[in-house]
């Protein structure tokens, strides 16, 4: 299968500061990247879509402005939680897909953030 | 009702065992459908992927659409407790997201 990068794994910071996630597709062109957040012993839940060259498109309840994501590229998208709070503690998981062609989405490895 | 239904388990079974994971969804307009498994603290890895009904096997699994039920299997045959993990099934949503259900925590003890 196709083979999303997502880094870093594991990030603590302290609250206030602002934390940026880096998801690649390295051997695919992804249009369309998605950004999800798990809580513990929670399913994945969509925060954002993102397509190559536009702004991203937000699910209700999700801050626009605190989550910051740019898809600059076909292959790199990014997320930046901005003043980061405890709350935002929890594991946040891309996902990379070219639709229409190749209707599979395929996984990064997810990054745990801790928020002090 | 949510868009995608799946029971969380957990679930044990011993090692050798057939388990059957299940989900319902409300949309009869999905037409993608997956099963991840994800193991602790890790991305989901992609297990089956099926278009419209039918059944599609690949090893140890088989993935089951029912389409007019609206229902949708996935079977592990010979259970080996390295498929213990938490299970999602996926339906792909009209904007190219999957939308996912609870996940089912599996345990296969030897």
């Amino acid at each position: 299968g196709a083979v999303v990068s997502q880094h870093p794994s594991w990030v603590i910071c302290k609250s206030g500061t602002s934390v940026k996630i880096e998801c690649r597709s390295l051997d695919f062109q992804a249009t369309t990247m998605f950004w999800y957040r798990q809580f513990p012993k929670q399913s994945l839940m969509l925060m954002a879509t993102s397509n190559e060259g536009s702004k991203a498109t937000y699910e209700q309840g999700v801050e626009k402005d605190k989550f910051l994501i740019n898809h600059a590229s076909l292959t790199l998208s990014t997320l930046t939680v901005t003043s980061a709070h405890p709350e935002d503690s929890s594991f946040y998981i891309c996902s990379a897909g070219t639709v229409g062609f190749n209707e599979k989405l395929f996984f990064g490895s997810g990054t745990q953030l801790s928020v002090l | 009702q949510k868009e995608v239904e799946q029971d969380p388990g957990p679930l044990s079974v011993p090692e050798g065992a057939i388990v059957s994971l299940n989900c319902t969804y409300s949309n009869s307009a999905f037409q993608y459908f997956m099963w991840y498994r994800q193991y602790s603290r890790k991305g989901p890895e992609l297990l089956m992927y099926t278009y419209s009904s039918g059944n599609k096997e690949d090893g140890r699994f088989t993935a089951q659409v029912d389409k007019s039920s609206k229902y949708i299997s996935l079977f592990i045959r010979d259970s080996q407790p390295s498929d213990s993990a938490t299970y999602l099934c996926g339906v792909r949503g009209s904007q190219g997201n999957l939308i996912f259900g609870k996940g089912t925590k599996l345990s296969v003890k030897p």
